[in-house]
């Protein structure tokens, strides 16, 4: 059964600071998404990881993935308050044709104060 | 836009009562998906389906049903066999041609008991 665990759950850090956030999980898989929910939201698609040393870059996010380690981490640079939200890594257990079975991480609740 | 919509809202459900929640897509997507949210937790999978006429239960089926009679249209049934509904309920739909696509959000329902 695929785990995936996220660290830490909660993150307070102030402006301009950087930070990482890993993503753990227990099984075989190349494929990994990490998405961003605001408060009562829905959740936003971020970064699509599909191969080992795989690297995605959006302005001050970078998420990387490595399959031999079957961890991912999310860099966060330079954090701006808009960065505020909670982030969930989700692997996919692979075995469907034509979809997506996706296990989610707890989530990393991101709180940047000024 | 292309997207996907959930209806309603809010619900809230009696005791012994079955409620239904609403997926709309216009993405034109194969697959789609029922994720169950808690309170400080990530999403589980409810149901999932990857054609129409076709669905498969994922990680927490029970008290739930579905139905997929259009591409465009999934719609899940929460039962009275559910004892603990409470919860923030989320659609989501993917293209059928590969992991390289995230999965698309809608906004979410969220239930809970009268």
């Amino acid at each position: 059964e695929l785990k995936v665990e996220q660290n830490p759950l909660f993150l307070s850090m102030q402006e301009g600071k950087n930070y990482t956030i890993y993503c753990n999980y227990s099984t075989t898989s190349d494929r990994l998404y990490w998405y961003r929910q605001d408060p009562g939201k829905s959740l936003e698609s971020l970064f699509v990881l599909l191969s080992n040393g795989a690297v995605k870059q959006e302005g001050r996010l970078m998420a990387s993935l490595d399959t031999k380690a079957r961890l991912s981490t999310l860099h966060i640079t330079a954090a701006v308050h808009d960065l505020s939200a909670t982030y969930f890594c989700a692997v996919d257990e692979g075995r469907i044709q034509g979809a997506q079975k996706l296990v989610f991480g707890q989530g990393t609740r991101l709180t940047i104060n000024p | 836009d292309g997207g996907i919509t959930q209806s309603p809202k809010y619900l809230f459900r009696k005791e012994g009562q079955n409620v239904t929640l609403s997926c709309e897509q216009n993405l034109n997507h194969d697959a789609m998906y029922w994720y169950r949210q808690d309170p400080g937790q990530g999403l589980r999978l409810i149901y999932y389906s990857q054609i129409v006429n076709d669905f498969q239960k994922g990680d927490i089926a029970e008290g739930y049903s579905v139905s997929r009679e259009k591409k465009e249209s999934f719609p899940l049934t929460v039962t009275s066999a559910q004892k603990n509904p409470t919860a923030f309920y989320l659609c989501a739909s993917s293209a059928r041609q590969g992991p390289n696509q995230p999965q698309h959000f809608g906004d979410g329902t969220r239930l809970s008991i009268l």
